[in-house]
């Protein structure tokens, strides 16, 4: 009865590299949310996808990052070219087809928390 | 737009002290209101929620009562316990805005025995 899946759950890297995040979605579960917490804010919406296309991407920083979710496998959050300012957790959410705008089904997973140095 | 300001902490209280964290927000819509408690090292987790004015979400000895009047969602609770030491978010979804959520900052809540 496995939640939503993030990992890793530390990652750290330097500046100018890529970091590479992954979820997996509850069981189940179609529709994946991304949110980033920088330090001392609440969560701020990023992304929502659904297999093979994303749905709403007004959170997105415009250039570095990037949102998948394929067929098969994990949902990827890309950031390129890492910056300090990207440090940060993010945190993906799911919801199951059914409801998928409904805020009652969604799950969090424990986030992965980025540093870059 | 929608936003949510939650009271600033850090808040530290005594066991079975009485707990009140503020919460108001701004909407355009008809928003659902949410509580979420963020233990240390994991993810988000619901606590309590309600979906229109006048509803109580209770949880755990936790409740909130929506205030359409006064645009507020506050947390009590009458007796916090070392257990409950944790960040609370206070969140809206707003089905006009496809149900993303909007959080607060965070309250963190240290319970000392």
């Amino acid at each position: 009865n496995a939640g939503v899946m993030q990992n890793p759950r530390h990652l750290v890297r330097r500046r100018g590299q890529e970091a590479r995040l992954r979820c997996s979605p509850m069981k189940g579960h179609s529709h994946v949310y991304w949110y980033r917490q920088l330090p001392e804010e609440g969560l701020k919406f990023m992304v929502y996808l659904q297999k093979e296309n994303i749905i709403d991407e007004s959170g997105m920083p415009k250039e570095r990052f990037s949102a998948e979710f394929p067929k098969e496998g994990p949902s990827i959050l890309r950031i390129q070219q890492v910056v300090r300012g990207d440090s940060a957790a993010y945190f993906c959410a799911s919801s199951p087809a059914l409801r998928p705008r409904s805020p009652y089904g969604y799950t969090f997973g424990s986030g992965t928390r980025l540093t870059v140095v | 737009g929608n936003s949510v300001t939650q009271m600033e902490g850090p808040v530290t209280l005594s066991e079975e002290a009485f707990l009140t964290i503020n919460c108001t927000y701004t909407a355009t819509g008809y928003p659902s209101l949410f509580w979420y408690v963020q233990y240390p090292g994991e993810g988000l987790q619901l606590l309590l929620k309600a979906t229109k004015a006048d509803d109580k979400g209770s949880n755990k000895g936790f409740e909130a009562t929506y205030r359409k009047e006064t645009t507020s969602f506050h947390l009590e609770k009458g007796s916090v316990q070392v257990s409950d030491s944790a960040v609370y978010f206070c969140a809206l979804s707003d089905r006009g805005t496809g149900n993303q959520f909007y959080f607060g900052t965070g309250t963190s809540l240290t319970v000392i025995p």
